[in-house]
């Protein structure tokens, strides 16, 4: 079954480190960009940026840029998403997804609830 | 920021057709192909809609998409009560290196 399995929820306090992780299985990895979709609570689906597995390019779109880093290890077929002072904005739903022959997200992750409250 | 914009809400009575419309621009919708998704209550977005027209496998014919100029718009024909979700249109966007738009999405309700 090809599919993107997500790490767990997490719970986190202001200034807190984390990464979650997003690993990938039932099909080639590194022949499809990874991305990363942020929806806060309540509110719509934000595209954070993507990575090639293959040769971990990335690119970030201007509201993440510099707030959050991409990563992936093509060796175990998962990719990650990392910040390394989390505020309480960053309170959100995060998707992984992949991009598809087709030229859209055809996989998704289930999602991983990150709280960050003191 | 979502650059594509789309109406909060729509609705309709079970069978009838429910049209929801997503506004672009020449870097994004004017010169990308557009792509729906779907996301019920509590669940991941589903892909719907790509390229514009095409269904994948799976997607019931009731969805339809169509695309001109700078807009797109998604059908939905024969409502069905598992058609309440929340939808969004999305493009690539050739500004700055190439960066993928969400519209502000639409949730249809089902009366």
């Amino acid at each position: 079954e090809v599919q993107l399995v997500q790490s767990g929820a997490e719970v986190k306090k202001p200034g807190e480190s984390l990464r979650i992780s997003c690993k990938g299985s039932g099909y080639s990895f590194t022949s499809y960009w990874i991305s990363w979709v942020r929806q806060m609570p309540g509110k719509g689906l934000e595209w954070m940026g993507r990575i090639d597995p293959s040769d971990s390019y990335t690119n970030y779109s201007p509201s993440f840029q510099g707030h959050v880093t991409i990563s992936a290890d093509k060796s175990i077929s998962t990719a990650y998403l990392q910040w390394s002072s989390l505020k309480a904005s960053d309170t959100a739903m995060y998707y992984c997804a992949s991009l598809g022959v087709v030229g859209a997200f055809d996989i998704w992750g289930q999602g991983t609830m990150v709280t960050v409250s003191s | 920021q979502s650059v594509l914009t789309q109406p909060p809400s729509a609705s309709g009575t079970p069978g009838q057709r429910v049209t929801i419309s997503c506004s672009g621009s020449s870097s994004n919708i004017g010169s990308n192909t557009v792509n729906w998704y779907q996301q019920l209550p509590g669940t991941a977005p589903k892909l719907l809609i790509y390229s514009n027209n095409q269904r994948p496998s799976g997607v019931p014919d009731r969805f339809s998409g169509s695309k001109s100029g700078t807009s797109a718009s998604l059908a939905i024909s024969g409502l069905q009560s598992e058609d309440e979700a929340d939808y969004y249109c999305a493009a690539w966007d050739d500004s700055l290196n190439g960066l993928y738009v969400f519209g502000t999405g639409t949730k249809v309700t089902v009366l």
